[in-house]
C-alpha cells in the first residue's frame, strides 16, 4: 500500500470552475498535512497546510481534512489557466519529520 | 520571504564521477532535507539533518551518499561514484522546527549522468 496516494488525473476543469483534488494516506497517527503546487521543472511551492478535521480556508483554496477516513483534499474556486500544474499532498507521518509526497495530480485549468 | 538557494542549477557528470550538491538554508531554520525527483516520478525522501547530524534517511540514501554541514550555513549532499540512475532533480528544504512547520524548498540542482 502507497503511503501517500492520489489519483495522476489528469483532471481537466473550464475556466471558472471548482477543481476537486483528492489524496488518502495510510499512516493513521499523520499530524500534519499539505498540498504544494508544482510547475514544470521547477520546485514544490506550498498552498495550503491543515492539522485538524474539518475545512480551511484561503482565498480561493479550501483544504478539508477527515483523518478518521485518512483523506484529504483540496478544492481551487475559480479557476484560472495559471493553476495549471502538479498538485502534491504531503503527509507528516507521526514519528519522524519528514514529509511523504503522492504521486500528485495534474490540473489542466481550459480557457 | 526569505529562500533557500540551491547552486549549481545544473550539473552534467560522467558515470562513476563524485559530485557535491549545495545548499544554503533560510538562516534561523534547524532542520535541513534532501528530497530527489527523478523526471516524471514523486518527490522522495533522501535525508534530513538536524543538530549536526543525520536524524532520518530512506533506503535509497546508501553508501555512495552523504551529507555535511561544513560551516554555519552550507549543507551539501555528496554523491560518491554517481550511477545513471541518479540522474534527477535534487531539492534541498529546510524548516524552522521539525513537525508540522512549513517546508521551503530550494529551485533544485537537476543531475545528469552520463
Amino acid at each position: 500500500q502507497k503511503e501517500v496516494e492520489q489519483n495522476s488525473g489528469p483532471l481537466s476543469v473550464p475556466e471558472g470552475a471548482i477543481a476537486s483534488l483528492n489524496c488518502t494516506y495510510s499512516d493513521r497517527g499523520s499530524q500534519s498535512f499539505f498540498w504544494y503546487r508544482q510547475y514544470s521543472g521547477k520546485s514544490p511551492e506550498l498552498i495550503m497546510s491543515i492539522y485538524s478535521n474539518g475545512d480551511k480556508e484561503d482565498g480561493r483554496f479550501t483544504a478539508q481534512l477527515n483523518k478518521a477516513s485518512q483523506y484529504v483534499s483540496l478544492l481551487i474556486r475559480d479557476s484560472q489557466p495559471s493553476d495549471s500544474a502538479t498538485y502534491l499532498c504531503a503527509v507528516n507521518r507521526e514519528y519522524g519529520n519528514k514529509l511523504v509526497f503522492g504521486a500528485g495530480t495534474i490540473l489542466r485549468v481550459k480557457s | 520571504e526569505p529562500e533557500v538557494t540551491q547552486t549549481p542549477s545544473h550539473q552534467v557528470t560522467q558515470m562513476g564521477q563524485e559530485v557535491i550538491l549545495r545548499c544554503v538554508p533560510i538562516s534561523n531554520h534547524l532542520y535541513f532535507y534532501w528530497y530527489r525527483q527523478i523526471l516524471g516520478q514523486k518527490v522522495e525522501f533522501l535525508v534530513s539533518f538536524y543538530n549536526n547530524e543525520i536524524s532520518e534517511k530512506s533506503e535509497i540514501f546508501d553508501d555512495q551518499f552523504s551529507v555535511e554541514r561544513p560551516d554555519g550555513s552550507n549543507f551539501t549532499l555528496k554523491i560518491r561514484s554517481t550511477k545513471l540512475e541518479d540522474s534527477a532533480m535534487y531539492f534541498c528544504a529546510s524548516r524552522k522546527t521539525g513537525l508540522g512547520e512549513k517546508l521551503f524548498f530550494g529551485s533544485g540542482t537537476q543531475l545528469s549522468v552520463l
